[in-house]
């Protein structure tokens, strides 16, 4: 167990739905890394927030956004779902901005 | 660009060594990262790699880097049947400007045989 909490650990929704997923760091980490791991892209880096604030943006589409709150908790929203968005999303966290990351077990979004 | 390629499978007998390749562009990599993902669970952070070392051993895991040539390998010594699963190698380039974003490879999915 990594530490890193994800909720809901699946997801099935249909096309064109909003869809919010959460994320609980380990104990005293500030960053958070969101990635999207899918068949055909495998692991893509989506967007880092560290302590309250983003600090790097990867391939994330405009209708996914996230944020990081003050007790340091991360939400990826995702909105007008499309077929192609079906995929495992995994969030991290480490203890700075620059130092390894925990992974979490991720959220299987499946979109119908 | 930053590109991480591996091969796609490997199968080794059990008590056997492994080794899982995997090659990147971005020279400026700071660290390389293994990371094990079993069926149906989370990424696991095997161990890393700072790239001015050019080996690191942690229990039955030897990572080496060839940072010429821009490789690193995995060796897992004792191959057990628990080591099935498939291996991500991954680079970053740490730093404030940088964040902490990794870049991983397509994954090299590991059988091991009784």
């Amino acid at each position: 167990d990594s530490g890193v909490t994800q909720t809901p650990k699946h997801l099935i929704t249909a096309t064109g739905q909003r869809v919010t997923l959460r994320c609980s760091p380990r104990s005293g980490d500030l960053s958070v890394y969101w990635y999207q791991q899918s068949l055909d892209q495998g692991l893509q880096f989506l967007i880092q927030y560290y302590n309250g604030e983003e600090r790097a943006k990867g391939n994330i589409l405009e209708r996914f956004s996230a944020q990081q709150f003050p007790d340091l908790h991360s939400e990826l929203n995702l909105s007008s779902l499309e077929l192609g968005d079906s995929a495992l999303y995994f969030c991290a966290s480490s203890v700075l901005g620059d130092t390894e990351a925990f992974f979490g077990q991720g959220t299987r979004l499946t979109v119908v | 660009g930053e590109d991480v390629e591996q091969s796609l499978f490997l199968s080794v007998r059990e008590g056997d060594s492994s080794v899982i390749n995997c090659t990147y562009t971005d020279s400026s990599s700071t660290y390389l990262y293994w990371y094990k993902q079993e069926p149906g669970a989370g990424l696991q952070l095997l161990t890393y790699i700072f790239s001015n070392m050019d080996m690191k051993q942690d229990q039955r895991l030897t990572v080496l880097l060839n940072k010429k040539d821009k490789h690193l390998s995995l060796r897992i010594a004792d191959t057990q049947t628990g080591d099935s699963a498939i291996y991500f190698c991954a680079e970053t380039r740490r730093g404030k400007a940088a964040g902490n974003k990794l870049t991983f490879g397509g994954g090299t999915r590991v059988l091991v045989k009784p």
